[in-house]
């Protein structure tokens, strides 16, 4: 069973270009999670995604950054204009979703790391 | 809201021997779970370890064992005979049980060196 998978691993845009990170969720996992990881810090939420719904975006920055998780197809964290500042490890995680219960583990992708030029 | 806080940036401990790290969380809630992730160099993060808040007993794993301590609010990790695969940074974690948002609340980490 594949893990959580995201790509690309290492992405280098310059300033005012757009950035896409997709991830493909763990087989049966229909929740996505993204997370942030500045240098020398702790992960920090950014959304909590199921098919097709945007369940909490309470972490997203409320300008340039859009996610989405489609039908088909992975997860995308989309960052329109990046500036410097969006240097950062981005994480996706994904759960499962068990009958009977909301809550279970998530199990992280590897990152993509974006620095902006 | 929620906060983790891990107060040892760094730790080191000699190969084969137990080391503690700290961690301390503040909630109002009653129902949450706590983990432990650990992130070596290739930066992958690992669960190691995690805890049903409702349970009170300790949650085990090989080396891996916690002390957690509900109505102090303290969820410590104890890696006994340290291998040297275990340098990496180790990230508490809370989530809350429900309410629709399952997101998880990472502590700052604690930087663990195992010497040989």
């Amino acid at each position: 069973n594949a893990g959580v998978m995201q790509n690309p691993r290492h992405l280098v845009r310059r300033r005012g270009q757009e950035a896409r990170l997709r991830c493909s969720p763990m087989k049966g996992h229909s929740h996505v999670y993204w997370y942030r990881q500045l240098p020398e810090e702790g992960l920090k939420f950014m959304v909590y995604l199921q098919k097709e719904n945007i369940i909490d975006e309470s972490g997203m920055p409320k300008e340039r950054f859009s996610a989405e998780f489609p039908k088909e197809g992975p997860s995308i964290l989309r960052i329109q204009q990046v500036v410097r500042g969006d240097s950062a490890a981005y994480f996706c995680a994904s759960s499962p979703r068990l009958a009977g219960t909301r809550t279970d583990t998530q199990y992280f992708g590897p990152g993509t790391r974006l620095t902006v030029l | 809201a929620q906060t983790v806080t891990q107060s040892q940036p760094e730790m080191s401990v000699q190969e084969a021997e137990t080391v503690t790290l700290s961690c301390t969380y503040d909630t109002s809630e009653n129902n949450y779970y706590l983990f432990w992730y650990k992130q070596p160099p290739s930066r992958q993060m690992i669960l190691v370890i995690r805890q049903e808040a409702y349970k009170q007993q300790n949650a085990t794993e090989n080396r891996f064992s916690v002390n957690f301590q509900k109505a102090a609010k303290s969820f410590s990790l104890k890696i006994s005979d340290s291998q040297l695969g275990d340098t990496a940074m180790y990230f508490c974690a809370f989530m809350k049980h429900g309410g629709g948002s399952e997101k998880l609340v990472f502590g700052k980490g604690t930087k663990l060196t195992v010497n040989p």
